[in-house]
């Protein structure tokens, strides 16, 4: 079964600083992977995407995230950390059924 | 890019009542669209996954007669939350697949409605 694990429910960095947030996959055929934000009350707002093409992905606002098969690992990382992404982070695999499975989530604070 | 919507955005109702939540494509025909429920700060949960004309298929420990499907329509997908009861409060997401000929097969999720029973 496809699964992902989060490490740390919750990340503090300040602003300006690097934001490393952690996922680590399980999968038994070549993975979809994606990473989501989410602000409060709010649905899902897709950051990137990892679909067997580059090992790097480029997302939006600044975030990329990089498709590492011996680490089993796709960490999202942004070199500068804004106010504004203050948010919620899931980091998700989809199945072979099409299927989204979601990992628990990571809360990202970022301290003026 | 394709929007999914979702109504209500909240909706307040009595313990015993039923509430229906529509989940709409708005520039694609999407034949199957998910549910998903997220309880406050956990994470997303997969209830079932509806596909257009036939009958939805439910997630292990999902109650199907308490969460009713329905996908009549290429674009159109309701929930409706049978007899609820203030444990069914919760926020609900719908997510529509795009897999028309010109897309790359991608999930859209809707903004969510947020369900209270009292």
């Amino acid at each position: 079964a496809q699964s992902v694990t989060q490490l740390g429910s919750h990340v503090s960095v300040s602003e300006g600083a690097l934001v490393l947030l952690r996922c680590n996959y399980s999968s038994s055929v070549p993975p979809y992977l994606f990473w989501y934000v989410q602000y409060p009350n709010q649905g899902l707002q897709l950051l990137l995407k990892y679909t067997s093409a580059a090992t790097l992905v480029k997302g939006i606002n600044g975030f990329e995230a990089e498709f590492k098969k011996s680490e089993t690992s796709f960490h999202l990382t942004k070199p500068s950390a804004h106010m504004s992404d203050a948010a919620e982070y899931f980091c998700a695999v989809r199945t072979g059924g099409f299927k989204t499975i979601f990992g628990a989530g990571t809360r990202l604070f970022v301290k003026a | 890019g394709a929007v999914v919507s979702q109504h209500p955005s909240r909706v307040i109702c009595k313990s015993g009542t039923s509430v229906k939540i529509e989940c709409r494509s708005l520039d694609f025909q999407a034949t199957t669209m998910f549910w998903y429920r997220q309880f406050p700060k956990q994470s997303l949960m997969l209830m079932a996954t509806s596909n257009e004309g036939s009958k939805a298929t439910y997630e292990q420990g999902v109650e199907k007669d308490k969460f009713l499907i329905n996908h009549a329509s290429l674009t159109l997908s309701t929930l409706t939350v049978t007899s609820a009861h203030p444990e069914d409060s919760s926020f609900y997401i719908c997510s529509a697949r795009d897999f028309g000929v010109s897309s790359t097969d991608t999930q859209y999720f809707g903004p969510g409605t947020r369900l209270t029973v009292l």
